[in-house]
């Protein structure tokens, strides 16, 4: 079966610092993606970052970097420098070869200032 | 830029009525989805499209049924609403990303309350 787990319910991190997100995931396919997605109060689901699964390099974009451990089934994010906008619901998202996503419990970010 | 609709953004409505909820892309995409979410809790997958006249029913079972008889449009009917039903909706469209996997896109999202 195919799962994703995000173990921090809530998170708390000061304003500039770097803040890590866990998330661990379990499928038996052998190709697959892994996505994370921040989601404000507003409700809407935007896009941070991508990993592939036989991409050799742990992605980044910008701020957010994710760290694609393969071994241990483990693809956390990174926010580097937060600010106070990345106040915010973040969702671990793992994708099948269908397209598909499977998403995880989420994790509630404050950032303090 | 993502271009995926979805409307109404609100709904509060009464047992029993009869709603379509609209979700539509002007991307050209095949693949397309519906999540529900609870508040404060993960997407589940309840719908999903790949293409036209293609419908299937995703991992968390719901009394919704969706048609897909264009591209562009994706709705989502819930035959007699009721108060269980309360959640928010969201839709996705998909399209093959260079290398692998897929780049999806959400809507805005449905925020429904039934009475």
């Amino acid at each position: 079966a195919q799962k994703i787990t995000q173990t921090q319910p809530g998170m708390f991190v000061q304003e500039k610092e770097a803040v890590t997100l866990d998330c661990t995931y379990d499928t038996s396919d052998p190709s697959y993606g892994l996505f994370w997605y921040k989601q404000p109060s507003s409700g809407e689901m935007i896009f941070l970052i991508y990993q592939g699964s036989y991409d050799q390099q742990n992605a980044t974009e910008g701020r957010y970097s994710l760290n694609f451990q393969k071994a241990r089934k483990s693809a956390n994010l990174v926010i580097s420098a937060s600010q106070l906008g990345d106040s915010a619901m973040y969702f671990c998202a793992l994708e099948n070869q269908g397209g598909k996503l499977i998403f995880g419990q989420g994790t509630e970010l404050s950032v303090k200032p | 830029e993502a271009d995926i609709y979805q409307t109404p953004r609100y709904l509060v409505i009464g047992t029993g009525k009869k709603i379509t909820l609209e979700c539509s892309q002007t991307m050209g995409h095949d693949k397309m989805y519906w999540y529900q979410q609870d508040p404060g809790m993960e997407l589940h997958l309840i719908h999903y499209s790949y293409g036209v006249n293609s419908t299937e029913k995703g991992d968390l079972s719901s009394e919704s049924t969706v048609s897909r008889i264009r591209t562009e449009h994706f709705p989502l009917t819930l035959e007699s609403a009721r108060p269980s039903h309360t959640s928010q909706y969201l839709c996705a469209s998909s399209v093959p990303r260079t290398g692998s996997g897929y780049e999806q896109y959400f809507g805005p999202g449905t925020r429904l309350t039934v009475t």
